[in-house]
């Protein structure tokens, strides 16, 4: 199957200081999408960006489908966004399913 | 919009009992899923369901069985828990089975002892 990997596995950063976390994945899709899920477990809907750039306030993701990969950007970081983004892309078997990378923890300390 | 709503939150169960986890939404979407999510792991498809009456296995489907008779509900049955079984799950919806965002509940939090 196909297989989503995300880089780096942990970041840690001091409060004001920007990053970038990687998606590879290894087969083509129609989907994909990143998630926060922070400390209280809960998954939060960043982007559904199946190619090219979108931007919300301090972030930003791009997808180059055709070379396979996902960047998620994070501006002026602040302790609140603090947690694991996933990135999930979308397989088509029947029906799409979303397929889940291992996340990158990401701690924003003050 | 409550969107995609989970009970219970938390669980225990001893080995060997059965529970049933509710998924709820209320967006009239056509799709749903259950995930379970391991520590330090992404989340993996248990199963899905394309449409009230209609449903398919998914990555790790053993031990665990679903029906979907509504649009709006898509309960996971645990028939006979097993320690292995320790996880948080989740369940999520979308419009339909093609291409477009799915949304995710609260999760489960669920403990086999």
């Amino acid at each position: 199957g196909i297989q989503v990997e995300q880089s780096p596995p942990d970041l840690i950063l001091q409060e004001g200081a920007n990053s970038t976390l990687r998606c590879n994945f290894s087969d083509s899709v129609n989907n994909l999408q990143w998630f926060h899920q922070n400390p209280w477990g809960q998954l939060i809907n960043l982007f559904y960006i199946p190619s090219g750039t979108k931007q919300n306030g301090r972030l930003s993701a791009t997808t180059v489908a055709t070379e396979r990969y996902s960047l998620l950007y994070i501006s002026s970081s602040q302790t609140t966004d603090s947690g694991v983004y996933f990135c999930a892309v979308g397989v088509v078997q029947g029906a799409q399913k979303l397929v889940f990378g291992q996340g990158t923890r990401l701690t924003i300390n003050p | 919009n409550a969107g995609v709503t989970q009970t219970p939150k938390f669980q225990v169960l001893k080995t060997g009992q059965s529970m049933t986890l509710q998924c709820a939404q209320d967006m009239n979407h056509e799709y749903m899923s259950w995930y379970r999510q391991d520590p330090g792991m992404g989340l993996r498809l248990i199963h899905y369901s394309v449409g009230a009456g209609i449903t398919d296995q998914g990555e790790v489907p053993n031990g665990y069985n679903v029906s979907r008779s509504t649009t709006e509900d898509f309960p996971l049955r645990l028939l006979s828990a097993a320690p292995s079984q320790t996880s948080v799950y989740f369940c999520a919806s979308r419009r339909d089975r093609g291409n477009n965002e799915q949304f995710f509940g609260p999760g489960t939090r669920l403990t086999v002892l």
